[in-house]
């Protein structure tokens, strides 16, 4: 069964710093990741998705993310992050048209 | 580009009573998604259908139909609410059958008193 783990509920960070945020994966197939973002009181958003490809994975609003198969993980970075980020963050993964959503991780950028 | 329309955005109900939520997909989309997020939860697969036809089925509880008509929108229907219904429901729609590749509405979020 496909699952996925969102690592950190809570991720402060300040204003033009790098940030990660964790996300792995399990699955007995092969998956599609997805990456998306809530800003509060609104819809989900498409960050980014892999499909298939390159491993390395860009996306709107300077977000990037990397598919590493053998760790199952797709990390979602970004190198300066903006007051504007802060939102709750979602990874998903799919597969025969369903989306399976991680825990979120909420992103609460500090001036 | 249009987006995905659902309507109403807000609704108040009373524990007992049903419920209609709309979905407007994409113009040309032929897949609808329905999910359903408690409060401070992740989304959960519902149902999903693809030319009209139901395609998937997830926790969606027996309380609650949907259906996709002609024009492909869809209509989640919800009676007997309890309080746990009280959440922010999505529509996200995807052209040319289950795709992983979905676009989601605004959400109908959802208070029984």
């Amino acid at each position: 069964a496909q699952s996925v783990t969102q690592l950190d509920s809570q991720v402060p960070v300040f204003e033009e710093a790098p940030v990660e945020l964790r996300c792995n994966y399990s699955s007995s197939v092969s998956v599609y990741l997805f990456w998306y973002v809530q800003y509060p009181n609104q819809g989900l958003q498409l960050l980014l998705k892999y499909l298939s490809g390159s491993t390395l994975v860009k996306g709107i609003n300077g977000f990037e993310a990397e598919f590493n198969k053998s760790q199952t993980s797709f990390h979602l970075r970004k190198p300066s992050v903006h007051i504007s980020d802060t939102a709750e963050y979602f990874c998903a993964s799919g597969a025969g048209g369903k989306l399976i959503f991680g825990q979120g991780t909420e992103l609460s950028v500090k001036p | 580009a249009a987006g995905v329309i659902q309507s109403p955005r807000h609704l108040i109900k009373e524990k007992r009573e049903t419920a209609t939520l709309k979905c407007y997909p994409i113009p040309r989309h032929d897949t609808v998604y329905w999910y359903q997020q408690g409060p401070g939860q992740d989304p959960q697969f519902l149902i999903s259908f693809y030319e009209k036809m139901q395609s998937d089925k997830g926790s969606i509880p027996d309380r609650f139909s949907a259906q996709q008509f002609s024009d492909y929108h869809s209509e989640l229907n919800m009676s007997s609410l309890e309080l746990g219904d009280s959440a922010l429901y999505f529509c996200a729609s995807s052209l040319g059958g289950p795709s992983e590749t979905q676009y989601f509405g605004p959400g109908t979020r959802l208070l029984v008193l």
